[in-house]
């Protein structure tokens, strides 16, 4: 069964850290992109980050980008958000998805169960 | 202020056929596929149609998408209880670099 579960998530302070994981099992990690994608509380869904299968390409969403690194680690079949300088807004649950594609178009699938951050004083 | 524009509510009752829209511009809808996403309460997304039209195993023929220009539609036929949940379009965007979802619309089946 492809599974994706996430860890890391807690409470936090404004200007803190936070490392959240992804790990992977029922599939093999290292031939998919991966992203991670928040949902702040009773919002919407925000794309955050995505990586290519070897890791050596990353994009983020203008809200992260400087403060966020995502990474991978393919010999363990996990997939990381750093996430740095957090600010109250970064309040949401973080939810890691695998990036399936049938050559030209992309979708994610599946998505795991997701991890709280809440970034409060 | 999503990019991607969808009804923030939609409703109908048993055994009705809804259509939710999703409305977007040439750099997202009108240049690449759209997908569609069903939120549970309290749980997470799952895949319920892929580029535009296309369904994943497993989820009933019932569900339904197209997409012409730049907007696209979800359609759910023969609404059910167990449909009753939020729905998320979502495109890549070429011009911002960026994947984009719609604001979501909660599905009450009444």
């Amino acid at each position: 069964e492809v599974q994706l579960v996430e860890s890391g998530g807690g409470l936090v302070q404004p200007g803190g850290s936070l490392r959240l994981s992804c790990a992977a099992s029922g599939f093999t990690f290292s031939g998919f992109w991966m992203h991670w994608v928040r949902q702040a509380p009773g919002k919407g869904l925000v794309w955050v980050s995505r990586i290519y299968s070897d890791g050596s390409h990353t994009i983020y969403a203008d809200s992260v980008k400087g403060r966020f690194t995502i990474s991978r680690d393919n010999a363990k079949n996990t997939l990381y958000l750093q996430m740095n300088s957090l600010r109250a807004e970064d309040t949401a649950v973080y939810y890691c998805a695998r990036d399936c594609s049938n050559g030209d178009y992309h979708w994610f699938d599946p998505w795991g169960q997701g991890t709280l951050v809440t970034v409060s004083s | 202020q999503s990019v991607l524009t969808q009804p923030p509510s939609a409703s109908g009752t048993p055994g009705q056929r809804v259509t939710i829209s999703c409305s977007g511009s040439s750099s997202n809808i009108g240049s690449n596929t759209v997908n569609w996403y069903q939120q549970l309460p309290g749980t997470a997304p799952k895949l319920l149609i892929y580029s535009n039209n296309q369904r994943p195993s497993g989820v009933p023929d019932r569900f339904s998408g197209s997409k012409s220009g730049t907007s696209a539609s979800l359609a759910i036929s023969g609404l059910q209880s167990e449909d009753e949940a939020d729905y998320y379009c979502a495109a890549w965007d070429h011009s911002l670099s960026v994947w984009v979802f719609g604001g979501g619309t909660k599905l009450t089946v009444l």
